[in-house]
């Protein structure tokens, strides 16, 4: 079973830094690309970044780039978003999802971590 | 970038009805249209990928079809378990967008 656990997230003062954790099992991680897709509270979906699976291409939304950072260790299963000088519409839920290139769609997400950027 | 823009934004429908949700893409994606359905507090699910595959698992009252620049899902009988909301995405190009969603409501 393919299973996508986050960790990480909580509450950050504006131009603070966080670093948002995930674990992927169930499936040959270092296959896929993965990303990191987030919901504001009460919003849509919006894609934030991917990364392929070696690691060496990587693609953001034009709002994070320069200040978030997607990078992957595939002996560990893990993905991880290191997210800087975070703003208030910085606040939403961040989900991990594993990305089929072949087709183009999220095909499995983790559970979700709440992020919120207030003073 | 692409704009995804889904029609109705809500509706409201009976069990056992037919339902159909459009979406449309600025411009031509071919085939790289997902539908998901989101229920409240949790992560989205994946229904179909490709415009038209149906994913392993998803109930055949669900299907898509379109290509280009025009897609639907249409559910034909509505059951208790389908009032949530459903987004569409595009998977083109980057960056990959959504569609603003379709909260399908209990009548």
């Amino acid at each position: 079973e393919v299973q996508l656990v986050e960790s990480g997230g909580g509450l950050v003062q504006p131009g603070g830094s966080l670093r948002l954790s995930c674990a992927g099992s169930g499936f040959t991680f270092s296959s896929y690309w993965m990303s990191w897709v987030r919901q504001a509270p009460g919003k849509g979906l919006e894609w934030v970044a991917n990364i392929k699976q070696d690691g060496n291409e990587k693609y953001y939304v034009d709002s994070v780039k320069g200040r978030f950072t997607i990078s992957r260790d595939n002996a560990k299963n893990s993905l991880s978003l290191q997210m800087n000088s975070l703003r208030a519409e910085d606040t939403a839920v961040y989900y991990c999802a594993r990305f089929d290139y072949g087709s183009g769609p999220f095909d499995y997400w983790g559970q979700g971590r709440l992020v919120t950027v207030s003073s | 970038d692409v704009q995804m823009t889904q029609s109705p934004s809500s509706v409201s429908a009976s069990v056992g009805d037919r339902v159909t949700i459009t979406c449309r893409a600025s411009q031509g994606i071919s085939s790289w249209l997902a539908w998901y359905q989101q229920k409240p507090g949790k992560a989205p699910n994946l229904l179909i990928s490709a415009a038209s595959s149906l994913q392993s698992g998803v109930p055949s009252r669900f299907s898509g079809s379109g290509s280009g620049t025009d897609f639907t899902l249409t559910i034909s009988s509505l059951q208790p378990e389908d009032f949530a909301t459903y987004y569409c995405q595009q998977a083109n190009s980057f960056p990959y967008t959504f569609g603003q969603g379709t909260k399908l409501e209990i009548k």
